[in-house]
This record gives C-alpha cells, structure tokens and sequence, in this order.
C-alpha cells in the first residue's frame, strides 16, 4: 500500500512568489492533514480536511495560506505571496478517523521543504 | 490536551536498551498515551500507543504505572538506524488535531 506523498521534496522560491504543494493522502482515508515545522520551531498543526471540506483551519498562519482538496483525493497548500518567515517543512498526514486514540492513527508523509530567499 | 515533558536528548550506545521517559502529571481519564518516532527528512511515525499497564508491538514497549502520571517507550536492543526524535503524546481523540513537542532527540551512537 503506498503511503503519504507529498510534491516536491523541496522548494526554493523568493519572496513574493508563489508556491503550490501537493499531498496525495492514502487511498480511502477521508481525513487530511497539514502541518509545518518552521526553523527551531515544534510541528504546528494547520488545518484538517474531512473529505473535501474544511473540519479545522485553525492554525493557519495568514490567508496568504490556501489550501484546498477537491474532490475529496489530494490536497494542495499555496502560499502566495510568499514571505521569509513561511521557510519550513510542511508535512502532510493523513487517516481514516480523525483520533490520536485509534491504532488507525495518523500516517504523515516526507514533507516539503519550503525555503524562501 | 495534557503538558508533557520529556528529555531534550539522549545518547545511546548500540545493542543498548533504551528508556525515554515522558511526564504528564495532568493526564485525564480519557486519555490515552501516543508515541511517533521521527527520521532525519521524513514525517512523523506511529510506533505505539496504550492505555495503562503494558503494551508491546514489534517495535517497542510502552510501559504505564498505575498512576499514568508518567509513561517510559523502552526501545529493545537499539541499532544505529533508531537514531531519531521521539514525541510523546497525550489526548482523548477529541481533539482532531496533534499537538507535537520538542521531542527527545536520540543518537544512538556505535
């Protein structure tokens, strides 16, 4: 079974730009995740998607941050316009019930690290 | 969701057993006790979760007295490949989101 995979592994971009990441969950699971962990920081929780809809969104930052899961598959995160301090690794999670208390817990992808110059 | 407090870092040598102990005086009774293992460059990894008492998988132990004020992953025989962070949660499900700390940074050395 493939797990979480995110695109790309890595980004480099300037400020001002715009990036889309991408997260393919594992096939089934309705819930989605995304985290980022920001230099010398803890893994931040961002938003969580039951499906196509948005359950949780918040911890994210600014709404330079979109992130959208159309049709209930994959999921795309895009920061636009990107600033110095959205460096970080972004991770995407996924799982088939939305509970740290089940054995079917959160599967996280390799995440994408995002650097901004 | 309850405070935990575990080790900043810890050095083992190989073939070792490791112990890392996580506080969470604050536990509630719903709770349950998570750990995630985390590579270098990759996401976060479920290795075990319980209750109370004891409970053993292929890949560790987690052992829980009866107070649950405090849980200890023990990792059999480390190699160096177990090098990683080690987050210990603590919650009920409720809350749809993980909250990850700093983490135990362990180095398992040769």
């Amino acid at each position: 079974e493939a797990g979480v995979t995110q695109f790309p592994s890595h980004s480099v971009i300037e400020k001002g730009q715009t990036v889309t990441l991408r997260c393919d969950p594992i096939s089934g699971h309705d819930n989605l995740y995304w985290y980022r962990r920001v230099m010398g920081k803890e893994i931040k929780f961002l938003l969580h998607f039951v499906k196509e809809s948005k359950q949780d969104e918040s911890g994210m930052p600014n709404n330079r941050f979109l992130a959208e899961r159309t049709g209930g598959t994959y999921s795309t995160l895009k920061v636009q316009p990107a600033e110095l301090e959205d460096s970080g690794v972004y991770f995407c999670a996924s799982s088939q019930v939305p509970s740290i208390t089940s054995t079917d817990t959160q599967y996280f992808g390799p995440g994408t690290r995002l650097t901004v110059l | 969701l309850a405070k935990t407090t575990q080790p900043i870092s810890m050095d083992s040598y190989e073939g070792q057993e490791v112990n890392i102990t996580c506080s969470h005086n604050n536990i509630a009774t719903n709770d349950y006790i998570t750990w995630y293992q985390q590579f270098p460059s990759q996401g976060p990894r479920f290795i075990i979760q319980g209750y109370k008492t004891k409970v053993t998988n292929e890949v560790a132990s987690l052992f829980i007295p009866a107070d649950r004020k405090s849980s200890t992953l023990s990792l059999p025989r480390v190699s160096l490949s177990d090098t990683a962070v080690y987050y210990c949660l603590v919650g009920d499900g409720r809350d749809d989101k993980i909250i990850f700390g700093k983490g135990t940074r362990l180095h398992i050395l040769p």
